[in-house]
C-alpha cells in the first residue's frame, strides 16, 4: 500500500535561518507531489506541485523553492526564513483525479 | 476561474444532531468534488468524492454528500453527529486544465455533548 511521510512534524526556527522540509511516497510510482500551507484560520494554499522529476511548478511568488531530487521525494525549502512563513505545511500526493489526494500528516513551522 | 466556497466558517451542533455543511463550486466543466476531514494537528483525510452518476455518495465515518449541478453545491450531510467529528473541514474540486485541486477555507465543526 501507498504511504506518505512527512517530517518533521514541528519546527521552530529564526527569523532569517533556512528551512528544509521533506516529504517521500513509498508504494507507488510517478505521483503528482505538491507543498501546500495553512496559516492559522485560513484556508490551503496551493505552493508548489510537481509531476516529475525536476518539475516544479510555482504557485505562488514567495522566498520558498522546491525540487524533486528523486521520484518519490519532494522537498520544500528556503534560504531565509520570514515571521509569515510561519504555519503548517502540508504534503501531498495524487496517482490521478480519481484517487483524490492523499496528505501527509504535515509540518507545523513556527518562524520567531 | 475554479473556486470553492464554503459559507459558513464554524458550526456548533449537539451531539446525535444531524449535520449539513455547505460547498459551492464554481467550475466549467463537469467537476471531480471532494471532501476532506482534519483533526487538530494532522493532516487531511479523504471522506468522498464524486466524479459523475450517482449524485448522493457515502464516504467514511458516516457522511454523504449530494451533487446538484442546477445550484452548483455539493453539501456534506450526516444524520447523527457524533462528538469524535469535530474537526476542520474542506470542500475541494478537482481542476484537470491547472492539474490541481482548489479548496475552499474550510469550516470548523464543534460538537457540543
Amino acid at each position: 500500500s501507498q504511504t506518505i511521510h512527512q517530517w518533521p512534524a514541528t519546527l521552530v526556527q529564526p527569523v532569517g535561518s533556512p528551512l528544509s522540509l521533506e516529504c517521500t511516497v513509498e508504494g507507488t510510482s510517478n505521483p503528482n507531489l505538491y507543498w501546500y500551507r495553512q496559516a492559522a484560520g485560513r484556508g490551503l494554499q496551493l505552493l508548489f506541485y510537481s509531476v516529475g522529476i525536476g518539475q516544479i511548478s510555482s504557485e505562488v511568488p514567495q522566498n520558498l523553492s522546491a525540487s524533486r531530487p528523486q521520484d518519490r521525494q519532494f522537498i520544500l525549502s528556503s534560504k531565509k526564513l520570514l515571521l509569515s512563513d510561519s504555519g503548517f505545511y502540508l504534503c501531498a500526493w495524487t496517482r490521478g483525479t480519481n484517487y483524490g489526494y492523499t496528505f501527509g500528516s504535515g509540518t507545523r513551522l513556527t518562524v520567531v | 476561474a475554479q473556486s470553492v466556497t464554503q459559507p459558513d466558517i464554524h458550526i456548533t451542533v449537539s451531539e446525535g444532531a444531524s449535520l449539513e455543511l455547505r460547498c459551492n463550486y464554481s467550475y466549467g466543466a463537469t467537476p471531480y468534488l471532494f471532501w476532506y476531514v482534519q483533526s487538530p494537528g494532522q493532516g487531511l483525510q479523504l471522506l468522498l468524492k464524486y466524479f459523475s452518476g450517482d449524485t448522493l455518495v457515502q464516504g467514511i465515518k458516516g457522511f454523504e454528500a449530494e451533487f446538484k449541478r442546477s445550484q452548483s453545491s455539493f453539501n456534506l450531510r450526516k444524520p447523527s453527529v457524533h462528538w469524535s467529528d469535530a474537526a476542520e473541514y474542506f470542500c475541494a474540486v478537482f481542476s484537470g486544465t491547472g492539474n490541481q485541486f482548489y479548496f475552499g477555507t474550510g469550516t470548523s465543526l464543534t460538537v457540543i455533548p
